[in-house]
């Protein structure tokens, strides 16, 4: 079956602007999750979905990201005023939920460039 | 908070070798763990995933183990390829379940 799809897979942006990343979870996934990989690190938790609400956004950065889910499946994350430092290759992973061992399964990713 | 830590960093071996990667972490009042590999540029693709209560899982040439109690998970590969080259990621969920807290990785090269 498909997997989590992200787009765009790259995104070169300039300083200040607005942005927008896109993941599509697994069909019947009910968490979505995203985190931010920095080079030559291992990936850093942003926020987690269950269903359209954000259960956990306490990784996000600060007041300028902001994600949202409004019908439980589609996600996408918004960056404004983009800096510099928010460079970064942006994962989704999504999961069924923890009923069970709640695997997480990721996407390609985004990279993210800010000039 | 939790903390993970993957020895050794690098690791550079002729094929055919048997290895293991090693994995800690500070807090063991875990939900889960996972091994992914993730090669350049790509995403992360989840090997195996052991729960709090088991003690190893096994998926081909690759067995990982969990000691939950001193905070410690290894992952087996058995007969390694060129193939195997990637980076390891080893990351554990607290008992929220959620989210994960990864480690920086090992990076392995398996030479022919």
């Amino acid at each position: 079956g498909a997997g989590v799809s992200q787009t765009p897979s790259n995104k070169v942006t300039e300083k200040g602007k607005y942005v927008e990343l896109r993941c599509d979870p697994i069909s019947g996934h009910t968490a979505l999750y995203w985190y931010r990989q920095s080079l030559g690190q291992g990936p850093e938790f942003l926020i987690y979905f269950q269903g359209t609400g954000a259960a956990d956004d306490s990784g996000l950065p600060n007041d300028r990201f902001f994600a949202v889910r409004p019908e439980g499946s589609v996600s996408t994350l918004k960056i404004q005023r983009t800096e510099r430092g928010d460079s970064a290759v942006y994962l989704c992973a999504s999961s069924p939920g923890l009923a069970g061992p709640n695997e997480q399964f990721f996407g390609p990713g985004t990279r993210l460039t800010v000039l | 908070k939790q903390e993970v830590t993957q020895i050794p960093a690098a690791l550079s071996v002729p094929e055919g070798e048997n290895l293991v990667l090693n994995c800690s972490f500070t807090d063991s009042a875990i939900y889960n763990l996972q091994w992914f590999r993730q090669d350049p540029g790509k995403g992360l693709t989840s090997l195996l995933l052991i729960q709090s209560s088991q003690r190893e899982q096994t998926s081909g040439r690759l067995n990982a183990s969990l000691d939950k109690s001193s905070g410690r998970s290894t992952l087996y590969i058995a007969a390694s390829q060129p193939g195997d080259s990637a980076t390891y990621l080893c990351a554990v969920t607290g008992n929220s379940g959620y989210a994960l807290n990864f480690g920086k990785g090992t990076s392995l090269l398996v030479t022919p």
